[in-house]
């Protein structure tokens, strides 16, 4: 069975930085690519990041690139996202998220962590 | 970025067919492969996948559930809808990056 358990999330202060984990299990972890999308209060979803296989090609959209950082550790089956000078619209649940097979769709996703950025 | 319209609600009541609808704002299909996906979201939960690839059910889905569409009009047909259906309707396209999603569809019971 496919598990993703993020952990990671709290409360912290507008311009600081939080680093967000992931533990996967029932698969083989190094062959697909990993992502992170959130979801603020009471909305919708957004993609956030996702990562390669080997962990060589990151990929963010405009509202986080340059602030936020996806990264992987195949040997212990975990992903990663390092988040820096966090604004209070970060505020949200953050998931990790399996990529499908065959496609950038996401196949499986964990419960999810909050991430509140105030002050 | 592409953006996914959905309408914010849509009563049913139990036993008939709920259609929910998600239009792009270009189309997000390339040849005859239609990047549209859906996800259910319970209260509380995670999302879950549903249809990929606009029409193909995702495993341990039951049948009731099903998608069709092109280009940018793409629709979640569930027939006939059971009280475990009540939840949030998100369509997702993966044709470019951004890859965005609708703001969701509640599907609520009349």
């Amino acid at each position: 069975e496919v598990q993703l358990v993020e952990s990671g999330g709290g409360l912290v202060q507008p311009g600081r930085s939080l680093k967000l984990s992931c533990a996967a299990s029932g698969f083989t972890f190094s062959n697909y690519y990993m992502a992170w999308v959130r979801q603020a209060p009471k909305k919708g979803l957004e993609w956030v990041a996702t990562i390669s296989t080997s962990g060589s090609r990151t990929y963010y959209p405009d509202s986080v690139k340059g602030r936020f950082t996806i990264s992987r550790d195949n040997a212990k089956s975990s992903l990663y996202l390092q988040m820096n000078s966090l604004k209070s619209e970060d505020t949200a649940t953050y998931y990790c998220a399996r990529h499908a097979d065959a496609g950038d769709w996401f196949a499986y996703w964990g419960q999810g962590t909050l991430v509140t950025v105030s002050s | 970025d592409i953006v996914l319209t959905q309408s914010p609600v849509l009563a049913v009541s139990l036993g008939q067919r709920a259609t929910i609808s998600c239009r792009a704002s270009q189309s997000v299909s390339i040849s005859s492969i239609n990047l549209m996906h859906w996800y259910q979201q319970k209260p509380g939960q995670q999302p879950k996948l549903l249809i990929y690839r606009a029409s193909n059910l995702a495993s341990g889905i039951p049948a009731r559930f099903s998608g069709s569409g092109s280009g940018t009009d793409f629709t979640l047909t569930i027939d006939p809808v059971q009280a475990d259906d009540i939840a949030a309707y998100y369509c997702q396209q993966s044709r470019e990056s951004p890859h965005t999603f609708g703001a969701g569809t509640k599907l609520e019971l009349k």
